[in-house]
Order: structure tokens, then C-alpha cells, then sequence
């Protein structure tokens, strides 16, 4: 079993629509939840940062962190065709310079 | 801030030849990672750095590949002798104790 699951996708929706992405991981020592973007031919960008079960909330995006259930969540509302990317979740088990375990990414599109 | 820097940005080079990839990390970060990105295994650690000494190489596929870090400022990734399955992204990541990591641009290695 991988220590962090993410469905690849791709998952293609219409601009406008609310898009949930989700990883489920299996180590309960694990305490440090990221999403990463990464556009394509880019490296990947930190989008969102929590340690913490429960919502954060960053403009449009709204990281959710159920540690109980060890499965976290990226939430998009009001989808733009900009936020057309790969989406990797990644989580630690310390802040910082540790290593990080990254899902394996789901390739997003929001259509026009 | 320049960011990662990451160099050459594409390499194309023959089966059996040595590959050197560098990196350049955000100044003041004294941590540093070396990443694989490819369709089928998504982002995979390679080997990290805390103050240029190496900490966790356990990803690091085979004996052809070795990374240094002579100073803060650069580290390398070679690959010796090189083979078409070593094709794949190849990411530079940097950070610090109490930050998650920032991604260079990538080096896109084909092996012919």
C-alpha cells in the first residue's frame, strides 16, 4: 500500500463549478498537510499549508484535514480556467526540511 | 528572490554517457531536495540535505546516481553511466527548518 493515495484523474469540469480533489494517506504520524500546483512544464508551487485537522481557507481554495479518518481534501470554488493544472497533495511528518511523501498527482481542467 | 535555480533546463544525451544536473537553492535555505517526476511513478525523493550533509539517500535508485553538496549554494545530481529509463523531470527543491519546500523549474533528461 503507498503511504499516500490520490486518484490521477483526469478530472475535467466547467468553469464556475466547485471541484474537490482528495488524498487518503496511511500513516497516522504524518502531521503536515500541503497541496502543491504545478502547472504543466513547471515545478511544482506550494497552494495551501495546514498541520491541523479541520478547514483553512485561502480566497477560493479551502484545504480540509480529517486526521481521524486520514483523508484530506482541496477544495476550488468558483473554478477559473486558470486553475487548470496538476494538483499533488504532500504531507510530512514534521515541519519544515523533512521529507515530504507526495500523492501522485490529479491533472485538472476547467473548461471555458 | 531568483528562487531555485535549476541548470540545464533540457538535456538530450546517448545511453552510457555521464549526466550532470545542478542547483542552485534559495539563499539562506539550508536544506535541499533532489526529486524524480515521471507519468508512471509521479514524484519520487531521490536524496535531501540538511546543512550540505546528506541525510536520506534511500531513494536514490541505483549506484549511477550520486549528489553532492559542496557548499550551501550548489549541489549536483549525476548520473553515470546513464540509461533510457532514467528519463524523467528532474526537480531541485530548497527550504528551511520551519518552511515547506520551493520547486526549481525542473531538468527535462531524455536518454536516447
Amino acid at each position: 500500500q503507498k503511504e499516500v493515495e490520490q486518484d490521477p484523474g483526469p478530472l475535467s469540469v466547467p468553469e464556475g463549478a466547485i471541484v474537490s480533489l482528495n488524498c487518503t494517506y496511511s500513516n497516522s504520524a504524518f502531521q503536515y498537510f500541503m497541496w502543491y500546483r504545478q502547472y504543466s512544464r513547471k515545478g511544482p508551487e506550494l497552494l495551501m499549508y495546514t498541520y491541523s485537522s479541520g478547514n483553512k481557507e485561502d480566497g477560493r481554495f479551502t484545504a480540509q484535514v480529517d486526521k481521524s479518518s486520514k483523508y484530506i481534501s482541496l477544495f476550488i470554488r468558483d473554478s477559473q480556467p486558470s486553475d487548470s493544472a496538476t494538483y499533488l497533495c504532500a504531507i510530512g511528518m514534521a515541519s519544515g526540511a523533512q521529507k515530504l511523501v507526495f500523492g501522485q498527482g490529479t491533472r485538472l481542467t476547467i473548461n471555458p | 528572490d531568483a528562487g531555485v535555480i535549476q541548470s540545464p533546463r533540457h538535456e538530450v544525451t546517448e545511453m552510457g554517457q555521464e549526466v550532470t544536473l545542478r542547483c542552485k537553492p534559495i539563499s539562506g535555505h539550508n536544506s535541499l531536495f533532489w526529486y524524480r517526476q515521471t507519468m508512471m511513478r509521479g514524484l519520487e525523493l531521490l536524496i535531501y540535505f540538511n546543512n550540505n550533509v546528506p541525510i536520506d539517500d534511500s531513494g536514490m535508485p541505483e549506484d549511477r546516481f550520486s549528489a553532492k553538496m559542496p557548499n550551501a549554494s550548489f549541489s549536483t545530481l549525476k548520473i553515470q553511466p546513464s540509461e533510457p529509463r532514467d528519463s524523467a523531470v528532474y526537480f531541485c527543491a530548497s527550504s528551511t527548518p520551519v518552511e515547506t519546500q520551493y520547486f526549481g523549474p525542473g531538468t527535462r533528461l531524455l536518454v536516447l
